[in-house]
């Protein structure tokens, strides 16, 4: 079975630039959740969904932030305008019901704003 | 005091050897615990997860919970090259905004 799958893996833009991450999560999953990685702050969870509906966002930094669901298989976050403080790993992670399941990253995308 | 607190490492422990990973949290009604291992430039994987008070053996692992202390450790008996990784100690928490917090992870280094 496919795990949960990110793209692109690499994003490279200049500051000001709109960046969209894409998630599909493990199908049959019910909740989904959005992280940033940094040396500096360790692993963060911004965002999660379950059954396609943002149950807590309040890790979002600001809102230059945005993500959504539009249905069971897809997810975008998105930044705009980027900053070079944005750099970092961007993971997403499905469970199959809740918050207490075990998460199963994708592969994370690496995100560089110039 | 962070929420979730790791010793950042690196632990360096022999080939053979027990390895002792800690963490302490803040939130005194967390109710979920997870170790979680994440080789460099990869994604975190779950090694185990602990609910109750005491200890839960997997294999070479021990999650080891203390909730009056706050604490929650991971054991790794018999320490390989190949567990050489950073552990993340996650928590589920009851209040506070984010409803799940890491700590930054302790890096591990078995030598061979």
């Amino acid at each position: 079975d496919a795990g949960v799958i990110q793209s692109p893996r690499h994003e490279v833009t200049e500051m000001g630039q709109e960046v969209t991450l894409r998630c599909k999560p493990i199908s049959g999953h019910n909740s989904l959740f959005w992280y940033r990685q940094t040396m500096m702050r360790g692993l963060e969870l911004l965002i999660y969904f379950n059954n396609n509906v943002p149950i807590d966002d309040s890790g979002m930094p600001e809102d230059r932030f945005s993500a959504k669901m539009p249905n069971a298989s897809f997810s975008t976050l998105k930044i705009q305008p980027s900053e070079p403080r944005d750099s970092a790993v961007y993971f997403c992670a499905s469970t199959a019901q809740s918050i207490t399941d075990t998460q199963y990253f994708g592969p994370g995308t690496r995100l560089t704003v110039l | 005091q962070k929420e979730v607190e790791q010793n950042s490492g690196p632990l360096s422990v022999p080939e053979g050897a027990i390895a002792s990973l800690n963490c302490t949290y803040s939130d005194r009604g967390s109710q979920s615990f997870f170790w979680y291992r994440q080789y460099s430039g990869k994604s975190p994987e779950l090694i185990m997860f602990i609910y109750s008070n005491g200890d839960k053996e997997d294999g070479r692992f021990t999650a080891q919970l203390n909730k009056a202390s706050q604490y929650v450790s991971l054991l790794i008996r018999d320490s390989q090259p190949s567990d050489s990784a950073t552990y993340l100690c996650a928590v589920i928490r009851n209040s506070g905004n984010t409803p799940l917090v890491f700590g930054k992870g302790t890096r591990l280094s078995v030598i061979a």
